[in-house]
């Protein structure tokens, strides 16, 4: 079960759209639609941003989205701001009942 | 709006065993996922293992040989306990309430593994 696989850094102007990938196999991201994302602050614990693959919860806001082709998954940033300077962390179901994180990637708004 | 709490030692000998207390309030374990998640200092997150409501579990394959989860309902509590702990097992742990997708999470709290 190997990490899926992020590029390790993101950057963009205020304003801008960035996209994050996320490239996994046909054993896990390929093979189901349960990818989620999550952004990371520095000392804080995750927030969940997607479910699901393109499943925004609840007052998230409607600047992020997901998407997904083959074995890649991707997070849509639009609208770049300052406070979306964090780490991203995709997850995808993996068979068997487990779970897979991705490698990470710092978002750096310029 | 239910927040979840980690709790036990910060500090563990190498060769002895992790144990961890998530505490819930403010919801009901029922019908749910429970899981612990770490991240050892500057990297990214591994989950280590969900139990249902019920007491059914499931274990990261990479760790399924060290670790055992377990829950209590009536105190709204499940517990980690991670065997023969190395320095690689140095992290911060994370509670939070899913499977898959986690949308409450614990502040986390970071736990050493050093003589």
């Amino acid at each position: 079960q190997s990490a899926l696989t992020q590029p390790a850094s993101v950057s963009g102007s205020p304003g801008q759209s960035i996209t994050i990938s996320c490239t996994g196999t046909s054993s896990d991201v390929g093979a189901y639609d349960y990818v989620s994302w999550y952004q990371q602050h520095p000392g804080k614990a995750p927030k969940l941003m997607i479910f699901d693959v393109s499943n925004r919860p609840s007052g998230v806001s409607n600047r992020f989205s997901g998407s997904k082709s083959g074995n890649t998954a991707s997070l849509t940033i639009s609208g770049l701001q300052a406070e979306d300077e964090a780490d991203y962390y995709c997850n995808s179901y993996a068979s068997s009942n487990t779970y897979v994180f991705g490698t990470g990637t710092k978002v750096t708004v310029l | 709006q239910v927040q979840l709490q980690e709790s036990g030692p910060g500090l563990v000998k190498p060769s002895e065993t992790l144990s961890l207390t998530c505490t819930i309030s403010g919801g009901s374990m029922t019908n749910d996922h429970w899981s612990w998640l770490r991240q050892p200092p500057g990297k990214g997150l591994e989950w280590i293992a969900y139990i249902y409501h019920n007491g059914n579990t499931n274990y990261n394959p990479s760790l399924k040989s060290r670790v055992t989860i377990s829950i209590d309902t009536s105190r709204n509590q499940f517990s980690l306990r991670l065997n023969s702990v190395t320095a690689a097992d140095t992290a911060v742990y994370y509670c939070a309430r899913g499977a898959g997708w986690y949308a409450h999470w614990g502040p986390g709290t970071l736990v050493t593994a050093s003589s």
